[in-house]
Protein backbone atom coordinates (compact mmCIF):
# COMPACT_ATOMS: atom_id res chain seq x y z
CA UNK A 1 0.00 0.00 0.00
CA UNK A 2 1.41 3.41 -0.71
CA UNK A 3 1.67 5.20 2.55
CA UNK A 4 2.65 8.40 0.83
CA UNK A 5 0.59 9.92 -2.18
CA UNK A 6 1.38 12.56 -4.68
CA UNK A 7 -1.61 12.41 -7.13
CA UNK A 8 -0.23 14.78 -9.37
CA UNK A 9 2.15 13.33 -11.61
CA UNK A 10 3.15 16.82 -13.38
CA UNK A 11 2.53 20.45 -12.96
CA UNK A 12 2.64 23.29 -15.29
CA UNK A 13 3.85 26.77 -14.42
CA UNK A 14 4.43 29.86 -15.76
CA UNK A 15 7.94 31.54 -14.19
CA UNK A 16 7.29 34.10 -11.25
CA UNK A 17 4.03 32.58 -10.57
CA UNK A 18 3.39 30.37 -7.43
CA UNK A 19 3.82 26.01 -7.69
CA UNK A 20 1.98 24.35 -5.28
CA UNK A 21 2.80 20.63 -4.79
CA UNK A 22 0.72 18.33 -3.14
CA UNK A 23 1.27 15.04 -0.78
CA UNK A 24 -1.01 12.99 1.12
CA UNK A 25 0.00 9.88 3.80
CA UNK A 26 -1.65 7.52 5.50
CA UNK A 27 0.23 6.94 8.40
CA UNK A 28 0.02 8.56 11.71
CA UNK A 29 3.36 7.41 12.94
CA UNK A 30 5.15 9.70 10.57
CA UNK A 31 7.53 12.34 12.84
CA UNK A 32 8.89 14.17 9.79
CA UNK A 33 8.19 15.20 6.34
CA UNK A 34 10.60 15.58 3.55
CA UNK A 35 10.99 16.93 -0.11
CA UNK A 36 13.38 16.07 -2.51
CA UNK A 37 14.21 17.28 -5.93
CA UNK A 38 15.84 15.11 -8.85
CA UNK A 39 16.58 16.20 -12.08
CA UNK A 40 17.66 14.04 -14.68
CA UNK A 41 20.97 11.75 -14.35
CA UNK A 42 21.37 13.17 -10.72
CA UNK A 43 20.42 11.57 -7.22
CA UNK A 44 17.37 13.48 -5.53
CA UNK A 45 18.60 16.61 -3.23
CA UNK A 46 16.94 17.53 0.28
CA UNK A 47 15.11 20.92 -0.37
CA UNK A 48 13.08 21.40 3.05
CA UNK A 49 11.90 18.94 6.38
CA UNK A 50 9.15 19.94 8.76
CA UNK A 51 8.59 18.30 12.18
CA UNK A 52 4.95 17.07 13.16
CA UNK A 53 4.88 19.26 15.81
CA UNK A 54 4.69 22.89 13.54
CA UNK A 55 2.47 23.54 10.91
CA UNK A 56 4.75 25.92 8.86
CA UNK A 57 8.28 25.86 7.84
CA UNK A 58 9.96 28.59 5.47
CA UNK A 59 13.70 28.48 3.22
CA UNK A 60 13.55 30.84 0.81
CA UNK A 61 11.22 30.89 -1.44
CA UNK A 62 10.29 27.08 -0.52
CA UNK A 63 7.67 27.12 2.37
CA UNK A 64 5.45 23.81 3.45
CA UNK A 65 2.67 23.50 5.10
CA UNK A 66 1.43 20.64 6.68
CA UNK A 67 -2.03 19.49 8.18
CA UNK A 68 -1.96 16.98 10.25
CA UNK A 69 -5.90 16.43 10.76
CA UNK A 70 -6.02 15.93 6.67
CA UNK A 71 -2.86 13.93 6.69
CA UNK A 72 -2.14 16.50 4.21
CA UNK A 73 1.27 18.76 3.31
CA UNK A 74 2.13 20.91 0.62
CA UNK A 75 5.08 22.88 -1.06
CA UNK A 76 5.16 26.33 -1.93
CA UNK A 77 7.58 27.79 -4.50
CA UNK A 78 7.20 31.40 -4.61
CA UNK A 79 8.01 32.68 -7.43
CA UNK A 80 8.82 29.64 -9.61
CA UNK A 81 11.89 30.03 -11.56
CA UNK A 82 12.62 27.83 -14.95
CA UNK A 83 15.43 26.19 -12.72
CA UNK A 84 12.93 24.84 -10.69
CA UNK A 85 11.72 22.23 -13.09
CA UNK A 86 12.61 18.88 -11.91
CA UNK A 87 10.85 16.02 -10.08
CA UNK A 88 9.42 16.79 -6.26
CA UNK A 89 9.33 13.73 -4.09
CA UNK A 90 7.67 13.83 -0.95
CA UNK A 91 8.96 11.83 2.04
CA UNK A 92 8.04 10.73 5.68
CA UNK A 93 9.97 8.91 8.17
CA UNK A 94 9.27 8.16 12.12
CA UNK A 95 11.40 8.79 14.75
CA UNK A 96 14.25 6.62 14.53
CA UNK A 97 15.80 8.74 11.80
CA UNK A 98 16.00 9.45 8.04
CA UNK A 99 17.08 6.83 7.08
CA UNK A 100 14.27 5.09 6.59
CA UNK A 101 11.97 6.98 4.21
CA UNK A 102 9.15 6.25 2.57
CA UNK A 103 8.67 8.32 -0.65
CA UNK A 104 5.52 9.38 -2.65
CA UNK A 105 5.98 8.23 -6.54
CA UNK A 106 6.79 12.81 -7.35
CA UNK A 107 5.68 14.95 -9.10
CA UNK A 108 7.49 16.17 -11.97
CA UNK A 109 7.47 20.60 -12.58
CA UNK A 110 7.67 22.14 -15.56
CA UNK A 111 8.18 26.24 -15.21
CA UNK A 112 8.17 27.85 -18.23
CA UNK A 113 9.70 31.13 -18.91
CA UNK B 1 34.06 17.38 0.36
CA UNK B 2 33.30 14.48 -1.68
CA UNK B 3 29.70 13.44 -2.40
CA UNK B 4 28.25 10.26 -2.49
CA UNK B 5 30.33 7.67 -5.02
CA UNK B 6 28.43 4.99 -7.04
CA UNK B 7 29.46 2.39 -9.32
CA UNK B 8 29.07 1.60 -11.88
CA UNK B 9 26.99 4.10 -13.38
CA UNK B 10 24.99 1.79 -16.03
CA UNK B 11 24.98 -1.71 -16.30
CA UNK B 12 23.34 -4.59 -18.59
CA UNK B 13 22.50 -7.51 -17.20
CA UNK B 14 20.12 -11.20 -18.24
CA UNK B 15 17.77 -12.62 -16.14
CA UNK B 16 19.50 -15.35 -14.05
CA UNK B 17 22.52 -13.50 -13.43
CA UNK B 18 23.50 -11.52 -10.10
CA UNK B 19 24.74 -7.78 -9.73
CA UNK B 20 26.73 -5.59 -6.98
CA UNK B 21 26.19 -2.91 -6.85
CA UNK B 22 28.96 -0.22 -4.94
CA UNK B 23 28.40 2.81 -2.94
CA UNK B 24 31.24 5.22 -1.10
CA UNK B 25 29.73 6.94 1.47
CA UNK B 26 30.45 11.37 2.45
CA UNK B 27 33.58 11.12 4.21
CA UNK B 28 32.05 10.72 8.04
CA UNK B 29 28.62 9.56 7.37
CA UNK B 30 28.24 6.17 9.19
CA UNK B 31 24.80 5.06 7.52
CA UNK B 32 24.30 3.80 4.01
CA UNK B 33 20.94 3.06 2.78
CA UNK B 34 19.70 1.95 -0.51
CA UNK B 35 16.53 2.66 -2.73
CA UNK B 36 14.88 1.61 -5.99
CA UNK B 37 13.64 3.52 -7.97
CA UNK B 38 10.95 2.32 -10.86
CA UNK B 39 8.64 4.14 -12.67
CA UNK B 40 5.47 4.50 -10.80
CA UNK B 41 6.60 3.21 -7.92
CA UNK B 42 8.96 5.97 -6.64
CA UNK B 43 11.55 5.38 -3.95
CA UNK B 44 11.23 2.72 -2.30
CA UNK B 45 13.62 1.76 0.81
CA UNK B 46 15.44 -1.87 0.77
CA UNK B 47 18.11 -1.92 3.71
CA UNK B 48 20.16 0.57 5.84
CA UNK B 49 23.70 -0.70 6.88
CA UNK B 50 25.25 1.12 10.34
CA UNK B 51 28.47 0.41 11.53
CA UNK B 52 28.61 -2.71 9.25
CA UNK B 53 25.13 -3.95 10.70
CA UNK B 54 21.81 -4.02 8.88
CA UNK B 55 20.06 -1.76 10.86
CA UNK B 56 16.76 -1.20 9.02
CA UNK B 57 15.00 -3.57 6.01
CA UNK B 58 12.48 -3.16 3.19
CA UNK B 59 10.13 -5.53 2.43
CA UNK B 60 12.34 -6.64 -0.59
CA UNK B 61 12.43 -10.48 -1.25
CA UNK B 62 16.07 -12.53 0.19
CA UNK B 63 17.63 -11.95 -3.26
CA UNK B 64 18.25 -8.38 -2.39
CA UNK B 65 21.00 -8.35 0.29
CA UNK B 66 24.00 -5.93 0.87
CA UNK B 67 26.69 -5.19 3.24
CA UNK B 68 28.87 -2.67 5.19
CA UNK B 69 32.58 -2.57 5.52
CA UNK B 70 34.62 -0.94 8.18
CA UNK B 71 35.47 2.06 6.16
CA UNK B 72 31.59 3.02 5.81
CA UNK B 73 31.90 1.74 1.99
CA UNK B 74 29.01 -0.45 1.35
CA UNK B 75 27.65 -2.63 -1.74
CA UNK B 76 24.37 -4.34 -2.35
CA UNK B 77 24.12 -7.39 -4.85
CA UNK B 78 21.02 -9.11 -6.39
CA UNK B 79 20.99 -12.96 -7.21
CA UNK B 80 18.87 -14.30 -10.27
CA UNK B 81 18.09 -11.17 -11.40
CA UNK B 82 14.56 -11.14 -13.12
CA UNK B 83 13.34 -8.63 -15.47
CA UNK B 84 11.35 -6.34 -12.62
CA UNK B 85 15.04 -5.18 -11.49
CA UNK B 86 15.67 -3.15 -14.14
CA UNK B 87 15.42 0.30 -11.84
CA UNK B 88 17.77 3.05 -10.95
CA UNK B 89 19.54 2.11 -7.30
CA UNK B 90 20.22 4.84 -5.10
CA UNK B 91 22.43 5.13 -2.38
CA UNK B 92 22.21 7.33 0.26
CA UNK B 93 24.67 8.25 3.57
CA UNK B 94 24.18 10.49 6.62
CA UNK B 95 25.94 10.50 10.11
CA UNK B 96 23.45 7.71 11.37
CA UNK B 97 22.48 9.69 14.21
CA UNK B 98 18.99 10.11 15.55
CA UNK B 99 18.66 13.62 14.74
CA UNK B 100 21.55 13.30 11.59
CA UNK B 101 19.40 15.13 9.28
CA UNK B 102 18.75 14.38 5.89
CA UNK B 103 19.91 11.80 3.22
CA UNK B 104 22.67 12.96 1.12
CA UNK B 105 21.92 10.73 -2.12
CA UNK B 106 24.36 9.52 -4.89
CA UNK B 107 23.78 9.79 -8.57
CA UNK B 108 22.51 6.08 -8.71
CA UNK B 109 23.48 3.00 -10.81
CA UNK B 110 20.78 2.42 -13.53
CA UNK B 111 20.22 -1.70 -13.95
CA UNK B 112 18.42 -2.88 -17.10
CA UNK B 113 17.75 -6.69 -16.73
CA UNK B 114 17.24 -8.41 -20.08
Amino acid sequence: DQQVKQNSPSLSVQEGRISILNCDYTNSMFDYFLWYKKYPAEGPTFLISISSIKDKNEDGRFTVFLNKSAKHLSLHIVPSQPGDSAVYFCAASGRTGFQKLVFGTGTRLLVSP
Amino acid sequence: KAGVTQTPRYLIKTRGQQVTLSCSPISGHRSVSWYQQTPGQGLQFLFEYFSETQRNKGNFPGRFSGRQFSNSRSEMNVSTLELGDSALYLCASNSGGPNSGELFFGEGSRLTVL
